[in-house]
């Protein structure tokens, strides 16, 4: 059965690195997220990608933050300078459609930890 | 906000039973989903019910919907200790507004054998 992969699956980093988080939604996907959850929290929506563009983004999605799908395959997550608050399981998820039934699959997430 | 919210927080009960869980929302709704996460891990998409639906079943899981009362409940039937996991409901941005997905904090559902 097609899945989101993501990787890596835990990235540590020190305050101020950049780092770049990958993920591989299903091949015949066309809308693109990113979400966060910070341990022990509600999972937040952080910005949602279609036809190569950012589609709507939350208030957490600063200029710290940025979006790309480098090739046919590949969507990525990019915070230029990390900080501590940024610690948390980022969550890919991709969605076939704009139909009301279409569903929206996640992947397994990477937990990225902000020393 | 529209942010679903999960009630109970936390639900025990004994293998075999059933399990309720409840998610209310604030604004309209296309579709809601279901999703269940074990510990620390993805989450896993369990249903899909659109607005027009009122219900729907899939395996040993039943889910409501009540548009009326901005309201869906997770019915789990003869629980398995492998249902304990946290469940969330998650709801899209209504009139065809499918760029954002809300979250609730989810129920924490321990499952004893």
């Amino acid at each position: 059965e097609p899945e989101v992969t993501q990787t890596p699956s835990h990235q540590v980093t020190q305050m101020g690195q950049e780092v770049i988080l990958r993920c591989v939604p299903i091949s015949n996907h066309l809308y693109f997220y990113w979400y966060r959850q910070i341990l022990g929290q509600k999972v937040e929506f952080l910005v949602s990608f279609y036809n190569n563009e950012i589609s709507e983004k939350s208030e957490i999605f600063d200029d710290q933050f940025s979006v790309e799908r480098p090739d046919g395959s590949n969507f990525t997550l990019k915070i230029r300078s990390t900080k501590l608050e940024d610690s948390a399981m980022y969550f890919c998820a991709s969605r076939q459609s704009g139909a009301v039934s279409g569903e929206q699959y996640f992947g397994p997430g990477t937990r990225l930890t902000v020393t | 906000s529209q942010q679903g919210e999960e009630d109970p927080q936390a639900l025990s009960i004994q293998e075999g039973e059933n399990a309720t869980m409840n998610c209310s929302y604030k604004t309209s709704i296309n579709n809601l989903q279901w999703y269940r996460q074990n510990s620390g891990r993805g989450l896993v998409h369990l249903i899909l019910i659109r607005s027009n639906e009122r219900e729907k079943h899939s395996g040993r899981l039943r889910v409501t919907l009540d548009t009326s009362k901005k309201s869906s409940s997770l019915l789990i039937t003869a629980s398995r200790a492998a249902d304990t996991a946290s469940y969330f409901c998650a709801t899209d941005g209504g009139e065809y507004n499918f760029n954002k997905f809300y979250f609730g904090s989810g129920t924490k559902l321990n499952v004893k054998p």
